[in-house]
């Protein structure tokens, strides 16, 4: 059984800072890995998706890596902004039985004080 | 908006009763998956269609809840005899397929906020 781990669960940081949020995940025959950000009481934005033949992709200040051997993606923000505080979620899909599901994370939150 | 909606977006209901929510997937999307999150928690899996098909059902999914996709577009997801166990974020996906059975982005809609008094 797949399970996600994520490392911290809550993050405070001043703006302008540089930080990293961690997911380890238990078995490492996964497709892809995912992450996604949720503001309070929303639904979940997709920010970047791993596929298990990459080791990192990037869209703006968001650079995320993924070590499938060690089990282990990191989420890499570069000069954090105040729009930045959410929850970051990781999520790992996996077939079982042939049938997609899909395990997630219990999430970092996420604060950046201007 | 082309994205994925559903409705309503806040239900609050007493212990007892029933409940219905809908979710309408991005219309080219094959696969839509329906998704339990309490406060604090990440979201868990609880059921899956691949067009009009139920593929897989968590045993999350008690014999109180029961999904319909009934033509392969939008879905519902009831609830009996609701509990306050019950009370949740409700967040439905969709993907497209893009061939074989490797999993691809899925696409979340604002879910369905629960409160079971």
């Amino acid at each position: 059984k797949q399970e996600v781990t994520q490392i911290p669960a809550a993050l405070s940081v001043p703006e302008g800072e540089n930080l990293v949020l961690n997911c380890s995940f238990t078995d490492s025959a996964i497709y892809n890995l995912q992450w996604f950000r949720q503001d309070p009481g929303k639904g979940l934005t997709s920010l970047l998706l791993i596929q298990s033949s990459q080791r990192e992709q990037t869209s703006g200040r968001l650079n995320a890596s993924l070590d499938k051997s060690s089990g282990r993606s990191t989420l890499y923000i570069a000069a954090s902004q105040p729009g930045d505080s959410a929850t970051y979620l990781c999520a790992v899909p996996s077939l079982n039985g042939g049938y997609q599901k899909v395990t997630f994370g219990t999430g970092t939150k996420l604060q950046v004080i201007p | 908006d082309t994205g994925v909606s559903q409705d309503p977006r806040h239900k609050i209901t007493k212990r007892g009763q029933n409940v219905t929510f809908r979710c309408d997937p991005i219309s080219e999307h094959n696969r839509l998956y329906w998704y339990r999150q309490t406060l604090g928690q990440g979201p868990e899996f609880l059921t899956y269609f691949q067009n009009e098909a139920q593929l897989e059902k968590s045993r999350l999914l008690s014999d109180r809840f029961s999904a319909e996709r009934p033509k392969g577009s939008f879905s519902t997801l009831e609830i009996q005899r609701t509990e306050q166990g019950d009370s949740a974020m409700y967040l439905c996906a969709s993907s497209p397929i893009k061939g074989g059975r490797e999993p691809d982005t899925q696409y979340f809609g604002p879910g369905t906020r629960l409160t079971v008094l």
